[in-house]
């Protein structure tokens, strides 16, 4: 099982939107509705944003919005705060009941 | 509430053997799968596997093969996480996850809700 590829950084201003990509194959993000995606702050553990491609947990601010076309996957963070400066991760069902994550994207906020 | 509390951090040896420990507490323990995640200094998140509660089926990356272990304590509500044959690149920090409702047929660990906070196992000679 091969990582998904993320870019490894993006970056924008205060209010700002960034989208980040997640490339996989029509085996892993092409395959299943079944992709997440997580934000991580240094030192802390991972915390869900988007589940199942597009759909955020109770909590998550609706400026975190996601989407799925073909084997790519993309988080969108709109209206950039400070708070959102972190690592993002986009995670996949690859199927035979296993998963992958992505290589993982820096988040600058400017 | 939903904790899982991890065992603390380990010295180990090059070739020597691992067990990391998840006690889970405030919800049901064999209905939720458990998630072993990784995380090298200063890389990405590796997943190594996951282990339904309520039957002790296992699933590992294949990167695992064989030299992980993962075990269910239904009297305890506390899962293991064994790691063989270690080696220097095993150095990371190792997370357990609660995930999905895996007891109920077909659902599978694809959301990765509530994480244990994490295990720092340094190998080195």
């Amino acid at each position: 099982q091969s990582a998904l590829t993320q870019p490894p950084s993006a970056s924008g201003s205060p209010g700002q939107s960034v989208t980040i990509s997640c490339t996989g194959t029509n085996n892993d993000v092409g395959a299943y509705n079944y992709v997440s995606w997580y934000q991580q702050h240094p030192g802390k553990a991972p915390k869900v944003l988007i589940f199942e491609v597009n759909k955020r947990p109770s909590g998550v601010p609706a400026r975190f919005s996601a989407s799925k076309s073909d084997n790519t996957a993309s988080l969108t963070v709109s209206g950039l705060q400070a708070e959102d400066e972190a690592d993002y991760y986009c995670f996949s069902y690859a199927g035979t009941k296993t998963f992958v994550f992505g290589t993982g994207t820096k988040v600058t906020v400017l | 509430q939903v904790q899982l509390v991890q065992s603390g951090a380990e010295v180990k040896k090059p070739g020597a053997s691992l067990r990391v420990s998840c006690k889970t507490s405030g919800y049901p323990f064999s209905v939720y799968g458990i998630t072993w995640v990784r995380q090298a200094p200063g890389e990405g998140l590796a997943w190594m596997g996951w282990i339904s509660t309520h039957d002790g089926k296992t699933t590992y990356a294949e990167n695992f093969q064989g030299r992980v272990t993962m075990t269910a304590d239904t009297s305890t509500g506390t899962v293991h996480m064994d790691l063989r044959s270690l080696r220097s690149d095993d150095t990371a920090i190792y997370y357990c996850v609660r995930g999905e409702m895996t007891v109920i047929p077909g659902v599978l660990p694809h959301k990765l809700v509530d994480w244990g906070q994490g295990t720092l196992v340094t190998v080195s000679s």
